[in-house]
């Protein structure tokens, strides 16, 4: 069965650092979300493409994060300088389009510790 | 910010019992859906109920919506050790998907 892929699985870096998160969908699947998940709490998006194109950066902290989904297909998610703040689960999550009823696939997520 | 509220928090049961789990949320849904996650991975969907829908089953799985409370409720049946895990319930409106704090179910052995 087709998987969401993400690299790494455990990241630890040093408060402003820079970090990357790398993300591979489903393939097929045109629209791709990251998502950050502070322990205890549920996942919240920090940004969605439909294809190449960012559809909602709307919670994303843009001084710091930025993201690119230059073909399409996979994405990077940039944090610098990174922050203790920061510290969380990064989700991947990927559907086939934009989310009129379809369900979302998530990958098994990047957990981040800043020190 | 979080669309959805869980209740309860954390719930422990012993293994063969059912387990209940609520959601409600704040503003209009087209749909909502409730995921599962275990510790440490990523989120696996469960079920996804429409908003002009009350009642849903999927296997062990009864999902409820009520629109006019903006409540909806998770059971499970005849639980098992692997259903151990939280639980989230995420709401589908204004083209987002907005989950919620989650439950915590501990299944005892």
């Amino acid at each position: 069965e087709a998987e969401v892929a993400q690299s790494p699985r455990y990241k630890i870096t040093e408060k402003s650092q820079a970090v990357a998160f790398w993300c591979d969908p489903i393939s097929g699947h045109a629209t791709l979300y990251w998502y950050r998940q502070i322990l205890g709490q549920g996942p919240e998006l920090l940004v969605q493409f439909q294809d190449e194109s960012v559809v909602d950066d709307s919670q994303l902290p843009k001084d710091r994060f930025s993201a690119e989904r230059l073909k399409g297909v996979d994405s990077t998610l940039k944090i610098q300088p990174a922050e203790l703040g920061d510290s969380a689960m990064y989700l991947c999550a990927s559907s086939f389009r934009l989310p009129t009823q379809e369900t979302q696939y998530f990958g098994p997520g990047t957990r981040l510790l800043v020190l | 910010s979080q669309q959805g509220e869980e209740d309860p928090q954390a719930l422990s049961i012993q293994e063969g019992e059912n387990a209940t789990m609520n959601c409600s949320y704040k503003t209009s849904i087209n749909n909502l859906q409730w995921y599962r996650q275990n510790s440490g991975r990523g989120l696996v969907h469960l079920i996804l109920i429409r908003s002009n829908e009350r009642e849903k089953h999927s296997g062990r799985l009864r999902v409820t919506l009520d629109t006019s409370k903006k409540s909806s409720s998770l059971l499970i049946t005849a639980s098992r050790a692997a259903d151990t895990a939280s639980y989230f319930c995420a709401c589908f409106g204004n083209e987002k998907l907005t989950f919620g704090t989650g439950t915590r179910l501990t299944i005892i052995p």
